[in-house]
């Protein structure tokens, strides 16, 4: 069964810095990988969505990159800002248009 | 844009009570899915359908049922509401064709059971 692991679980940064955010998975054979935002009390918000023959994707100041065979991705922030403060959350799927799979999520707070 | 709704963002409900949790989409995407969201567990899947009429348990069905009548909307429903399914419940859509299985989500309920 497949297990997704996020670390840290919370950063806390200031204003301007660059960072990565690391999500782990246990089952490498997935179909494509989803990066989303959930501010509190809301629903997710999708930022990237690779799929598995990707090795990246980019939207902004967000880079995403994957690794199936070590069963790893990434999350890159660059340029930080505190708008950017939520919780960030991995999820893999098996299957197209199958369920996702979630980690438990980084809490990023970025400082003034 | 794709927009994913749902009917309500807070809702309070005594112990016993059925419970109705709508959900619609407007991309016309053939998967919609059921999430509750609980602090310390995540995200875990009650729910999905892969067409009208079509559904299949997730990983945590019991004390729960859905409707797909309707290839836009996605019912959730809770037949004897208990106050361990207080949570945040999460609606999801994603198209059926493959390479654009992005999921979608709405703002969530937020549900209090008393």
């Amino acid at each position: 069964k497949q297990e997704v692991t996020q670390i840290p679980a919370a950063l806390s940064v200031p204003e301007g810095e660059n960072l990565v955010l690391n999500c782990s998975f246990t089952d490498s054979a997935i179909y494509n990988l989803q990066w989303f935002r959930q501010d509190p009390g809301k629903g997710l918000t999708s930022l990237l969505l690779i799929q598995s023959s990707q090795r990246e994707q980019t939207s902004g100041r967000l880079n995403a990159s994957l690794d199936k065979s070590s069963g790893r991705s990434t999350l890159y922030i660059a340029a930080s800002q505190p708008g950017d403060s939520a919780t960030y959350l991995c999820a893999p799927s098996n299957q197209a248009g199958t369920a996702l799979i979630f980690g438990k999520g980084t809490t990023l707070s970025v400082s003034s | 844009d794709v927009k994913v709704t749902q009917s309500s963002r807070y809702l309070v409900k005594r112990t016993g009570e059925k419970v109705f949790l709508e959900c619609v989409q407007d991309m016309d995407h053939e998967n919609m899915f059921w999430y509750r969201q609980d602090p310390g567990l995540g995200l875990r899947l009650i729910y999905f359908s892969y067409d009208v009429k079509m559904k299949e348990k997730g990983d945590i069905p019991e004390g729960y049922s859905v409707s797909r009548e309707k290839k836009e909307r996605f019912s959730l429903i809770l037949e004897s509401a208990s106050t361990n399914q207080t949570s945040m419940y999460l609606c999801a859509s994603s198209s059926g064709l493959a390479g654009y299985n992005e999921q979608f989500f709405g703002p969530g309920t937020r549900l209090t059971v008393l």
